[in-house]
């Protein structure tokens, strides 16, 4: 298995509720992130995980909380967002952290909050 | 500070034709650099990964190249297809640290029949 997979493809949530993204990945990698991207606009780094351990979170806001609950599973929980977090939001994994370890994207969830 | 330019910002083209994407870094310390295909609401895929010594590396009708000297990259897509039609997003990759990746925009690329 050469790919990483996120579910669901789309997701609609009011502000007050609470959701859950998932990524996994069954290649053996290491490490996992977290980026999330508006249109038309580059990806935006939110967190890395090393080794099941959250090694990097850029200032995301604590209405986003990570978890990785073993070597192929990030889940990111979701709650009280605000119709601004509308994007399209990516799990990547890489072998590991260096800067030679090429990163495998999935294919997103679409989110939207009303 | 790290930045990836690219150009042109979108591009059209016929099926068929060569085109050729660009991509200017300023970035250190670099490890190397990326070329992904972004389709409309997809993750990116992975097209070249070169490291500074290499000059060229390809994959089908893909071809980039990298000059270190001059910080520069371009992608060369040959006899375009339909399907070609996406973005194309150069990303440069920092040594050490976290595999931090640095993003261009994109040039948003269109293959009109």
């Amino acid at each position: 298995d050469t790919e990483v997979t996120q579910t669901p493809k789309h997701l609609v949530m009011g502000m007050t509720n609470k959701k859950s993204l998932k990524c996994e990945q069954h290649m053996g990698h290491r490490a996992m992130y977290w980026y999330k991207q508006k249109a038309k606009k580059p990806p935006e780094l939110m967190f890395v995980y090393s080794y099941e351990k959250l090694s990097i979170n850029e200032s995301v806001p604590s209405r986003f909380s990570p978890e990785c609950p073993n070597s192929s599973l990030l889940n990111l929980h979701l709650h009280a967002l605000q119709p601004e977090d509308s994007a399209l939001y990516l799990c990547a994994s890489s072998p590991g952290t260096s800067g030679t370890s090429e990163q495998f994207f999935g294919p997103g969830t679409r989110l939207t909050v009303l | 500070k790290n930045q990836v330019e690219q150009s042109p910002q979108s591009l059209i083209i016929l099926e068929g034709k060569n085109c050729t994407l660009q991509c200017n870094y300023t970035v250190s310390p670099f490890s190397n650099l990326r070329w992904y295909k972004q389709d409309t609401g997809r993750g990116p895929v992975s097209l070249t990964i070169m490291t500074f010594s290499e000059n060229t590396k390809s994959n089908g009708r893909y071809t980039a190249t990298l000059d270190a000297d001059t910080k520069q990259s371009s992608l060369h897509i040959t006899a375009s297809q339909l399907s070609d039609s996406a973005s194309y997003i150069c990303v440069v990759s920092l040594m050490g640290g976290y595999n931090k990746l640095i993003f261009g925009a994109g040039t948003r690329l269109a293959v009109h029949p």
